[in-house]
């Protein structure tokens, strides 16, 4: 079954320190992945996405995010964390020939000065 | 100059009305969605349309009809609203098929009384 799961629901890090957010997939195919971000009464936005290629991936706002096949991963990371980025982030996974992306169910971020 | 934009932002109803979202994209774009989300945040695509036909359908109730009358937009219309349907309602677009990105209008929030 085609899946994404984000294992921490919720992370709360100091302002100006690092951050890695998990994402975890199922796909029985070629994955293509990306990672959202959500304010507060907003819609998504998209950080980045990894179709092929060099698997450390540049986002917009600083972000980062590693694929790695044998570990069925692609988590977000960022060096120094800004109040700003306080927001809730989704994985997904889509594929070549879908139509469809498949969001996990979200890791909210919050951020302490 | 909102790139997708939805109608109304907030909707509060009673139960077993009938309920219609707008939802408009100025990109250009030829494919557009429906999504709900949940109080947990959960992000569950609803309909698909590409080029005004409809490309996904997921198991959602009749009750749900989207229209699109043409590229630019994408309306959903709700039929005897029940208390499940309270959730936000996102409309988004892209170019093609859904591996490229995604664009989200602002949400709508409804809530059935």
């Amino acid at each position: 079954a085609q899946s994404v799961t984000q294992p921490d629901i919720h992370i709360t890090v100091s302002e100006g320190a690092s951050l890695e957010l998990r994402c975890n997939y199922s796909y029985g195919a070629t994955p293509y992945l990306f990672w959202y971000v959500q304010s507060p009464g907003q819609g998504l936005q998209l950080l980045l996405k990894y179709f092929s290629g060099d698997t450390l991936v540049q986002g917009i706002k600083g972000f980062e995010a590693e694929f790695k096949r044998s570990q069925s991963s692609f988590n977000l990371r960022k060096p120094s964390v800004h109040w700003s980025d306080a927001a809730e982030y989704f994985c997904a996974v889509g594929g070549r020939n879908t139509d469809k992306l498949i969001f996990g169910t979200g890791t909210r971020l919050q951020v302490f000065p | 100059d909102t790139a997708v934009s939805q109608t109304p932002k907030y909707l509060v109803t009673q139960m077993g009305n009938d309920k219609s979202i707008k939802c408009e994209q100025n990109l250009g774009h030829d494919t557009m969605y429906w999504y709900k989300q949940d109080s947990k945040k959960f992000l569950k695509i609803m309909f698909s349309y590409n080029n005004k036909e409809l490309i996904i359908n997921e198991t959602v109730p009749n009750r749900f009809s989207p229209k699109s009358p043409d590229k630019a937009h994408l309306n959903l219309h709700i039929n005897s609203l029940e208390l499940g349907d309270s959730a936000v309602y996102f409309c988004a677009s892209s170019q093609g098929l859904a591996y490229n990105e995604q664009f989200f209008g602002p949400g709508t929030r409804l809530t059935v009384l």
